[in-house]
């Protein structure tokens, strides 16, 4: 069964403080994986889709990579406005069922001051 | 100016009651979906539809029922409510194409159902 876990289920970084958060999954056949950041009451905003291993796309202080088992996220030089809920997805049977996201339980990070 | 809109915000009803949750999105996307979100924060998809056919229906209780009148809108009736079904429910699109993440998907900013 295809399965998408991501560590650590939260973060505390200080500003400024580099880290790394991790997307590990299991999925037959991968067609893209993709980084999701959901704030408090909203709905998950999209941040990056990566295709193959080895691919890597950058946002701001954000840095995604991917390899044939799992992707990073790297925050570099983290804000306080980078505090949020991470959110790593893979679309599953997608031959049968196009568009069907798989999603991970998330990283919560919090950055302070 | 909201790509993907949600009806309403908030739903506070009894247990019992039959509620209908409106989606709507002015992005010109062909494919629409309604997503799931419990107390432990999984997102965990129910039905999807293109061009007005239903193309994902998930194992959901049959007293979920999504109605799509047109590619721009999808609607999610539930019937007789249960405690269980006390959740944050998001809406989708995206614009089905040869590589699923081209477009991305667009999430609204979902509606919080409350069964007391």
């Amino acid at each position: 069964e295809d399965q998408v876990t991501q560590s650590p289920e939260a973060l505390r970084l200080q500003e400024g403080e580099s880290s790394s958060l991790n997307c590990s999954y299991t999925v037959s056949g991968l067609r893209g994986l993709f980084w999701y950041r959901q704030d408090p009451g909203k709905g998950p905003e999209f941040l990056f889709t990566l295709y193959s291993a080895g691919e890597e796309k950058e946002k701001e202080r954000l840095k995604a990579t991917l390899t044939k088992k799992e992707s990073f996220l790297h925050i570099t030089a983290p804000k306080p406005e980078d505090s949020a809920t991470y959110l790593c997805a893979v679309p599953s049977n997608w031959a049968d069922s196009w568009g069907k996201l798989q999603f991970g339980a998330g990283t919560q990070v919090v950055v302070t001051p | 100016d909201t790509a993907v809109s949600q009806t309403p915000k908030y739903l506070v009803t009894q247990m019992g009651n039959d509620k209908s949750i409106k989606c709507e999105q002015n992005l010109g996307h062909d494919t629409m979906y309604w997503y799931k979100q419990d107390s432990k924060k999984f997102l965990k998809i129910m039905f999807s539809y293109n061009n007005k056919e239903l193309i994902i229906n998930e194992t959901v209780p049959n007293r979920f029922s999504p109605k799509s009148p047109d590619k721009a809108h999808l609607n999610l009736h539930i019937n007789s409510l249960e405690l269980g079904d006390s959740a944050v429910y998001f809406c989708a699109s995206t614009l089905r194409g040869d590589r699923v993440g081209d477009y991305g998907y667009t999430f609204g900013s979902g509606t919080r159902l409350t069964v007391v």
